[in-house]
């Protein structure tokens, strides 16, 4: 099945600076990679996510980006802000969704004022 | 629209108790799953089911059993609730090939 690492797992920077988060997958078959932010205490809620047919996606201080050859995508961010400090999750999966995500374990970012 | 609920929020079991927890989205989503979330390894994906009348198990299907009710709901029991089944249970669902809505999540502890 498919495998999905995520890092770092912590990762403190000055508001206003930017944030990377990097992940890899191990099954070539899966197209579907969505990001999830999670508040303490709250649900997971998608920020962005890229189909394997499109190499880079933003979305105003977020963007993600895929290279399938490597097997890995990350997530940038810009301009960090206090409220983006949370738990972000990558997932992916081969079904387009419906058979279900595999997560990776999660980056704890921390903007530091 | 509610988005997908559950029920309930918190529950604490004794090893060996039984209980259903209760999912319900109101999107007319096709596709529903259940994960649960432990510190320190993201979610990980119990069981889900594509579509009315189909189920398939995920990465950690061992001691769950579920239910795709109707369209709305989908149900997941566990039998003989044991201590390692202690973690935040998430329901989500999605339309197809479509992004994934969380529920609010069960706080289950077994003692």
């Amino acid at each position: 099945g498919e495998n999905v690492e995520q890092h770092p797992s912590t990762l403190s920077v000055q508001e206003g600076d930017s944030a990377v988060i990097k992940c890899t997958y191990s099954d070539s078959a899966s197209n579907y990679f969505p990001w999830y932010k999670q508040e303490l205490g709250k649900r997971p809620q998608l920020i962005i996510d890229i189909r394997s047919n499109v190499g880079e996606k933003k979305d105003q201080r977020i963007a993600v980006t895929l290279n399938k050859t490597a097997k890995h995508f990350s997530l940038h961010i810009t301009e960090t802000q206090p409220e983006d400090s949370a738990v972000y999750f990558c997932a992916a999966t081969s079904g387009g969704g419906a058979d279900g995500l595999t997560f990776g374990k999660g980056t704890h970012l921390i903007i530091q004022p | 629209n509610a988005g997908v609920t559950q029920t309930p929020k918190f529950q604490v079991l004794k090893t060996g108790q039984s209980m259903t927890l209760q999912c319900a989205q109101d999107m007319n989503h096709n596709s529903m799953y259940w994960y649960r979330q432990d510190p320190g390894m993201g979610l990980r994906l119990i069981y889900y089911s594509a579509s009315e009348g189909t189920t398939d198990k995920g990465e950690v299907p061992n001691g769950y059993n579920v239910s795709r009710l109707n369209k709305r709901e989908f149900s997941l029991r566990l039998e003989s609730a044991a201590p390692s089944q202690t973690s935040v249970y998430f329901c989500a669902s999605s339309a197809t090939r479509t992004e994934q809505y969380f529920g609010p999540g069960t706080r289950l502890t077994v003692t």
